[in-house]
């Protein structure tokens, strides 16, 4: 079964700061496509970034960016110079064939 | 272009109760999602339809139904209401976006069973 984990329940970043938010997953599929979507208090999903799992670079989206490290199956996200409207709860999920699963989240602070 | 809706945005079902939730994309995607999304936890997926005409069962079935009706529309069926479905539904409709198989998402509907 596939799995996704992330480690951090709750984090919190002073605002203009970077925070890195973790994520590890569990597969044994070569070929596979791993997401970051923001849910903000109004509960819609809302897509930040993604990475195809055979691309070494890592994806960037402005102020987003992942540290993909394939061998270790892990995908952090960074959020750069971190805003209020940062402040949501964040999923990463794992996506292979149909199937997306995704973790537990993680909730954001953005302190003023 | 409105993406995915759903309809309705909030409901209340007694214990036994049937109901129908509606979810329509006008993306011209082939595949179609439901998830439920109980607190504290992430999506799960429900049932899928990868194009018009099929359905699937995803992680956790049991107690719905789903018709995919048309290319647009995708419907969740629960016949027999139980407390254990109090929860946050969501419809899901995937597309390429670049390389990338890509699920968007409507705003949810929250089900309360008593």
């Amino acid at each position: 079964a596939q799995t996704v984990t992330q480690s951090q329940p709750e984090m919190s970043v002073q605002e203009a700061e970077t925070v890195t938010l973790s994520c590890t997953y569990d597969t044994s599929e070569s070929d596979y496509y791993l997401f970051w979507y923001k849910q903000p208090p109004s509960r819609q999903m809302i897509l930040v970034i993604r990475q195809e799992a055979y691309k070494q670079q890592n994806a960037t989206e402005n102020r987003f960016s992942v540290n993909f490290q394939k061998a270790a199956k892990s995908f952090s996200l960074k959020i750069s110079d971190s805003q209020l409207g940062d402040a949501a709860m964040y999923f990463c999920a794992y996506l292979v064939g149909n199937m997306l699963t995704f973790g537990g989240g993680t909730r954001l602070m953005v302190k003023p | 272009n409105a993406g995915v809706t759903q309809t309705p945005k909030f409901q209340v079902l007694k214990t036994g109760q049937s109901m129908t939730l509606q979810c329509a994309q006008d993306m011209n995607h082939n595949s179609m999602y439901w998830y439920r999304q109980d607190p504290g936890m992430g999506l799960r997926l429900i049932y899928y339809s990868a194009s018009e005409g099929t359905t699937d069962k995803g992680e956790v079935p049991n107690g719905y139904n789903v018709s995919r009706l048309n290319k647009r529309e995708f419907s969740l069926r629960l016949e027999s209401a139980a407390p254990s479905q109090t929860s946050v539904y969501f419809c899901a409709s995937s597309g390429l976006a670049g390389e990338i198989e890509t699920q968007y998402f409507g705003p949810g509907t929250r089900l309360l069973v008593l």
